[in-house]
């Protein structure tokens, strides 16, 4: 079974960076199977995928190109966990923001943590 | 025109039967869609994959009183026997341009 384990500030100032941790069990981020994403939910934007790192040969990552320019996902091997970095961020990012392992399908979430950005 | 639509909303009796539906936008009718249940203070769950052709494929624990079905853009899920803990939001998912895209959920009342 695997469990995704979120952390991170629950409050962020505009303009600074928001930073959220995803801790993995069950599975490892190195796996060739897997994809590990960021998604987020807020009453104006609905559920919006953030983007991915995965790795096969190498790692790599997909962003959605409205983050695409201030998002940062990185993978850490010896926590087995991966990162989430949201660059410059506005009102507009207030949101739960959810971890999520991919296979075919999303099929495990993490918890989810509200992130309020406010001065 | 979003790649998916659900209604914001539906409501039945406990003990009744329940068909939420999710609806593709043009050209995408032959797309899997996935199934997530989302409880009040729960992680989202996955529920299913429907294909267009109908057959679907739960994840595991998924009661049997949860069902899917597809027909041309629609794809649908159903709930029988509803109990109270099927009170909840039901998002409907799908890969589309490069991207997990979303619908936008439609929230399940249980009377």
């Amino acid at each position: 079974q695997v469990q995704l384990q979120q952390s991170g500030p629950g409050l962020v100032k505009p303009s600074q960076t928001l930073s959220l941790t995803c801790a993995i069990s069950g599975d490892s981020v190195s796996s060739k199977n897997s994809a590990w994403n960021w998604i987020r939910q807020s009453p104006s934007r609905g559920l919006e995928w953030l983007g991915r790192t995965y790795y096969r040969t190498k790692w790599n990552n997909d962003y959605a190109v409205s983050v695409k320019s201030r998002i940062n996902i990185n993978p850490d091997t010896s926590k087995n966990q991966f990162s989430l970095q949201l660059n410059f961020v506005t009102p507009e990012d207030t949101a739960v923001y959810y971890c999520a392992r991919s296979q075919a399908d999303i099929d495990y979430w993490g918890q989810g943590s509200l992130v309020t950005v406010s001065s | 025109q979003p790649v998916l639509t659900q209604s914001s909303s539906a409501s039945a009796s406990l003990g009744s039967s329940v068909k939420l539906t999710c609806t593709l936008s043009s050209g995408r009718s032959n797309y899997v869609i996935i199934w997530h249940q989302h409880q009040p203070g729960k992680a989202p769950r996955y529920l299913m994959k429907v294909e267009s052709s109908g057959s679907y494929n739960k994840g595991s624990g998924v009661p049997d009183r949860f069902s899917g079905s597809s027909s041309g853009a629609d794809r649908y899920l159903t709930i029988s026997n509803l109990q109270s803990e099927d009170e909840a939001d039901y998002y409907c998912e799908t890969w589309d341009s490069n991207s997990w895209v979303f619908g936008g959920g439609t929230s399940l009342t249980v009377l």
